[in-house]
């Protein structure tokens, strides 16, 4: 079965450094997001990405975080300066369009110290 | 604005018994509705979907849910629980309308099986 794919599983960064994490969506899908989960906190949505621009996004997708397809395979999110609060799982989703449930992938644990 | 609930973020069961997750929403519009899980130190699986079309819903691993649009819920039902049910299981609720979707994630229920 098609995976999203993610890199990588943990990064352990100094407060204030810029971080990107990839992924790989599955292939023939078309719209793309990403999502965090603090530990112990609910799934949150940070943003949503379909034709090559953002579709949404939420207040916690600040100007500290950015996203980018750069060659139509991988899909990053970008944390400018991070900060300690910003330690967390971040989770990329691909679906092959909007009715349908996405496909997660396993998660990029970030700890900022 | 939509909302999800999700009553009891613990749940213990003993093996066997019956997994009965619940799972409340608040949408203006008719919902998508999801359960995923999310095993220890894994990402999230998607269960099962309610997409407007039965409201009795199956999903993987002998899990189904039932859309109640009067009760505005979506709980999730197993008959007998196995040890491997053992997990952290969400509740979601998706706006139908527009390009791309956003998923509203309840807090999640911790479910433990006892033998």
């Amino acid at each position: 079965e098609p995976e999203v794919t993610q890199t990588p599983s943990h990064q352990v960064t100094q407060m204030g450094q810029e971080v990107i994490l990839r992924c790989v969506p599955i292939s023939n899908h078309l719209y793309f997001y990403w999502y965090r989960q603090i530990l112990g906190q609910k799934v949150e949505f940070l943003v949503s990405f379909y034709n090559n621009e953002i579709s949404e996004k939420s207040e916690i997708f600040d100007d500290q975080f950015s996203v980018e397809r750069p060659d139509g395979s991988n899909f990053t999110l970008k944390i400018r300066s991070t900060k300690l609060e910003d330690s967390a799982m971040y989770f990329c989703a691909s679906a092959r369009d909007g009715n349908y449930g996405y496909t997660f992938g396993s998660g990029t644990r970030l700890t900022v110290v | 604005a939509q909302s999800v609930t999700q009553l009891g973020s613990h749940v213990s069961v003993s093996e066997g018994a019956l997994v009965l997750l619940r799972c409340n929403y608040s949408s203006s519009v008719p919902p998508y509705l999801f359960w995923y899980v999310q095993y220890p130190n894994q990402g999230l699986q998607l269960l099962l979907k309610y997409t407007s079309a039965a409201t009795l819903v199956k999903g993987i691993n002998g899990f189904e849910a039932e859309f109640k649009k009067s009760e505005t819920s979506f709980h999730l039902t197993k008959p007998s629980a196995h040890m491997s049910d053992a997990a952290e299981y969400f509740c979601a609720v998706s706006h139908p309308s527009g390009s791309a979707r956003q998923l509203t994630f309840g807090s999640g229920t911790q479910l433990t099986v006892l033998p």
